[in-house]
């Protein structure tokens, strides 16, 4: 099963572009990567998945190398209201998904 | 328009008691799962039906025991609570895609508190 590791925490400025990475070294073939974004006292909300290469939505970009054994979450110039807890996980066959510990993302003005 | 909803938001009990969560989606997914978030934030699978079966069932002790009526639904029942499942339990859905990484929305969790 593929295990992720990401940092545990990130400081940023408002308008800055905010990368986080996330190591998933015994990725397996079929295996896509996603993000989720969790505030506190909700659920977690899906941002972005990709399988190899670049992926853009209206919220963020996803970067993954050819060796798929990381990947990068990028947030392009955030707000306070970024300020969340954020997961990288790698899907499994089997719907069985691992959550890893999450970087929680302080956004100050 | 709520689309993953769970049953209640809290709930306050005495060890020993057994209780009930409940959860619906009106995503018309197939692929429903219970996940538990302790206090230190690691979410962790606990149960993942498809089409009513059940297909992933972590080691989760026999206290704990999921019942899907239909496929809007799976439901949490929890034997004998104990101060150790004191969490918050997610809920969540999914369509079915084999496996390969499907988005999931979850809903607003339960936050159980076991005195």
């Amino acid at each position: 099963l593929a295990k992720t590791t990401q940092p545990i925490s990130m400081d940023s400025y408002e308008g800055q572009e905010v990368n986080i990475t996330c190591s998933h070294n015994n990725i397996a073939t079929n295996d896509y990567i996603t993000w989720y974004q969790q505030f506190p006292s909700q659920g977690p909300r899906f941002i972005i998945q990709g399988y190899k290469t670049k992926v853009t939505n209206e919220v963020a970009s996803l970067f993954i190398p050819a060796d798929r054994k990381s990947s990068t979450l990028s947030l392009p110039r955030v707000s306070l209201s970024d300020t969340a807890v954020y997961y990288c996980l790698v899907a499994t066959g089997g719907f069985k998904t691992i959550f890893g510990a999450g970087t929680r993302l302080f956004v100050k003005a | 328009d709520t689309a993953v909803s769970q049953t209640p938001k809290y709930l306050v009990t005495q060890m020993g008691n057994d209780k009930s969560i409940k959860c619906e989606q009106n995503l018309g997914h197939d692929t429903m799962y219970w996940y538990k978030q302790d206090s230190k934030k690691f979410l962790k699978i606990m149960f993942s039906y498809n089409n009513k079966e059940l297909i992933i069932n972590e080691t989760v002790p026999n206290r704990f025991s999921p019942k899907s009526p239909d496929k809007a639904h799976l439901n949490l029942h929890i034997n004998s609570l104990e101060l150790g499942d004191s969490a918050v339990y997610f809920c969540a859905s999914s369509p079915w895609t084999r496996g390969r990484g499907e988005t999931q929305y979850f809903g607003p969790g339960t936050r159980l508190l076991v005195l």
